[in-house]
């Protein structure tokens, strides 16, 4: 257990309406993630971040931003929720690794279900 | 760039029938890393394993077994004597060495049947 939560953990919300979504951890981890679940997909990475205001974009960015003002929680917001950001989405931690310190094995959260109708 | 196929999309097996899931990356690192996990019906995402592409040695973990061959770019994952609680989907990734950032598979969804 990472010490990994998620809230919501569900949520219906109409088109336009902004949302922000909360990944916390307890454990001081360097690096937290955002990614989205889809059929067909797989996992894809929405932002990440490296450490207290420090982001950086993923693979699938347009729509969504990010902060994280503490170590413990990094937020996910969609400005203006459209029907294609229905998804699940999943927070991350991880740590580098090792002697040569650069793996990066990531522990997930609960995940949370975004509907947007 | 980096890319995991999983060109597996179902597989069904009957329980105790032996399973091998297919991972094929592509990476222009030397250093790089490989992983699986595991995500039941629940929904959670459950880590695996993790391998360095510096070692090349099978792993086994009671039923588990990952075989990484280099030569094919490939990370197998191989189920021994399957159960029904190890119906889950299954999902490769890559990370290049010093890289934070993980590129998954799309996924390959087991059924096992009683």
């Amino acid at each position: 257990d990472a010490g990994i939560t998620q809230s919501p953990r569900h949520k219906v919300t109409e088109t336009g309406t902004p949302v922000t979504l909360r990944c916390h951890q307890t454990e001081n981890h360097r690096y937290m993630y955002w990614y989205r679940q889809d059929p067909g997909h797989g996992l894809r990475l929405i932002h990440y971040s490296y450490g207290v205001k420090d982001t950086d974009k993923g693979e699938v960015s347009d729509g969504y931003s990010v902060s994280r003002s503490k170590t413990e929680d990094f937020l996910l917001t969609l400005e203006s929720a459209t029907s294609s950001q229905t998804s699940v989405y999943f927070c991350a931690i991880s740590d580098p690794l090792g002697a040569d310190r650069v793996a990066y094995e990531q522990y997930f959260g609960p995940g949370t279900r975004l509907t947007v109708t | 760039a980096q890319k995991v196929t999983q060109a597996q999309t179902e597989i069904s097996v009957v329980e105790k029938e032996d399973v091998t899931l297919d991972c094929v990356y592509e990476t222009r690192d030397t250093t790089y890393y490989l992983f699986w996990y595991k995500q039941p019906p629940s929904g959670e995402l459950v880590f695996l394993i993790r391998r360095n592409s510096f070692d090349e040695q099978n792993e086994i973990s009671g039923r588990y077994s990952w075989n990484f061959q280099k030569s094919t770019s490939s990370f197998n994952f191989t189920i021994t004597a399957s159960q029904v609680v190890d119906s889950a989907v299954y999902f490769c990734a890559l990370s290049e060495g010093g890289s934070e950032k993980l590129v998954f598979g799309k996924g390959t969804k087991l059924t096992v049947n009683p």
